[in-house]
């Protein structure tokens, strides 16, 4: 069964200094995986979408990234600033079904002035 | 376009009480999804719809009911409201395709529901 985790489930850091989210999931076999953004009390906002032949998407100052082989994706952003304050979710898409996105908990980010 | 609507933005019910989410798409997605968060967790899904008339369960649908008679719109439909089903709700919607022999269905998410039975 696929499980997707994402460590640390909290983070706070000061403005201006880069950051690494890391997303992992236990089942390789994945069409792709999906980067959201949280606000508090508000929708998710789709930030990457990686295919799984892929290694890496950017948009911005964000870069995701993908190693299928190892469960693992990382989301880094770059100069971060106190808007970037937010819950970031990542989701798979697995193969054995067209539809279903899986979830991990989100890591909540705070970016201190 | 507005995306995914959904209304209301926040209810609270009574133990025993009914209600219908509603969720609405302007993109002409033929795949739709609800989903419930509950607090510190990820979204877990409760059913969804291929198309107009086709629904099916997803990991939690205990509780729940759907319809979906067309393309734009996707109800979800608590019909005796347990504590349990406190959580928000999002609805999400896609169009599954394929291109240069990829798979693609990115979800678009509403802003959710805030529901809470007491």
């Amino acid at each position: 069964k696929q499980e997707v985790t994402q460590i640390p489930a909290a983070l706070s850091v000061p403005e201006g200094e880069n950051l690494v989210l890391n997303c992992s999931f236990t089942d390789s076999a994945i069409y792709n995986l999906q980067w959201f953004r949280q606000d508090p009390g508000k929708g998710l906002t789709s930030l990457l979408l990686i295919q799984s032949s892929q290694r890496e998407q950017t948009s911005g100052r964000l870069n995701a990234s993908l190693d299928k082989s190892s469960g693992r994706s990382t989301l880094y952003i770059a100069a971060s600033q106190p808007g970037d304050s937010a819950t970031y979710l990542c989701a798979v898409r697995p193969m054995d079904s067209s539809y279903k996105l899986i979830f991990g908990s989100g890591t909540r980010l705070l970016v201190r002035p | 376009n507005a995306g995914v609507t959904q209304t209301p933005k926040f209810r609270i019910l009574k133990i025993g009480q009914s209600m219908t989410l509603q969720c609405t798409q302007d993109m002409n997605h033929n795949y739709m999804y609800w989903y419930r968060q509950d607090p510190g967790m990820g979204l877990k899904l409760i059913y969804y719809s291929v198309g107009a008339g086709i629904t099916d369960k997803g990991e939690v649908p205990n509780g729940y009911n759907v319809s979906r008679s067309t393309t734009e719109d996707f109800p979800l439909r608590l019909e005796l409201a347990a504590p349990s089903q406190t959580s928000v709700y999002f609805c999400a919607s896609s169009y599954p395709h394929t291109l240069a022999g990829e798979s693609y269905n990115e979800q678009f998410f509403g802003p959710g529901t805030r529901l809470t039975v007491l």
